[in-house]
């Protein structure tokens, strides 16, 4: 079955460091794969995506691209800020049937940025 | 912009109760979806809806139900309630037909069995 491997957290930094969160998948065919974050107290929000490999996916500074080759999807930011503190994580879509998309994530990595 | 709704925020119930986690969407999305979001194990999918009266089962069925009688609307129901189903809910909705179209997420319901 398809499944998402994510660096363990939790993961402090000070501001304006550079960000590496890792993340790695196992899936049959080409899923498409986003990375998600959930900022404290709400609900997931779509931070980027990338849908066929060497696609770069990019939002608020944050980038990540598909390399088929290694089978991973690393999100990297030059600078963060502690507004950027939240969980973060990887995930994967692949059609399961019914025109039905499945997303398996990755267990999460929390970030927290010291002023 | 999309918006999913979930009917509370944060919700006490006791063992042995029946529960409902009521879910609405407002972007006329046909797929829907109910996680559960524990530390340590990330999101995992209870059940997820494709159309109205349809359902499938996720990777952690066990102790849940859904009712789905309108497009926007998915429910979760939990028949009686245990401890061992503490626990965030999320409910997402996402658009059908090809390319991988993303989730969108409500706030969650953080639900707490005693």
């Amino acid at each position: 079955g398809n499944s998402v491997t994510q660096m363990e957290g939790p993961v402090t930094l000070s501001e304006e460091a550079f960000l590496t969160i890792n993340c790695t998948y196992t899936a049959t065919g080409y899923p498409s794969l986003f990375w998600y974050v959930q900022y404290p107290g709400e609900g997931l929000q779509l931070l980027l995506k990338a849908t066929k490999a060497d696609d770069k996916g990019s939002n608020k500074g944050f980038e990540a691209t598909y390399r088929k080759e290694t089978t991973s999807f690393h999100l990297e930011k030059g600078s963060v800020q502690v507004s950027d503190s939240a969980v973060y994580f990887c995930a994967l879509s692949q059609y399961s049937g019914a025109g039905s998309y499945q997303l398996t994530f990755g267990k999460g990595t929390k970030l927290s940025v010291i002023p | 912009d999309v918006k999913v709704t979930q009917s509370s925020r944060y919700l006490v119930k006791r063992t042995g109760e029946k529960v409902f986690l009521e879910c609405v969407q407002d972007m006329d999305h046909e797929n829907m979806f109910w996680y559960r979001q524990d530390p340590g194990l990330g999101l995992r999918l209870i059940y997820f809806s494709y159309d109205v009266k349809m359902k499938e089962k996720g990777d952690i069925p066990e102790g849940y139900s859904v009712s789905r009688e309108k497009k926007e609307r998915f429910s979760l129901i939990l028949e009686s309630a245990s401890t061992n189903q503490t626990s965030m809910y999320l409910c997402a909705s996402s658009s059908a037909g090809t390319g991988a179209y993303e989730q969108y997420f409500g706030p969650g319901t953080r639900l707490t069995v005693t």
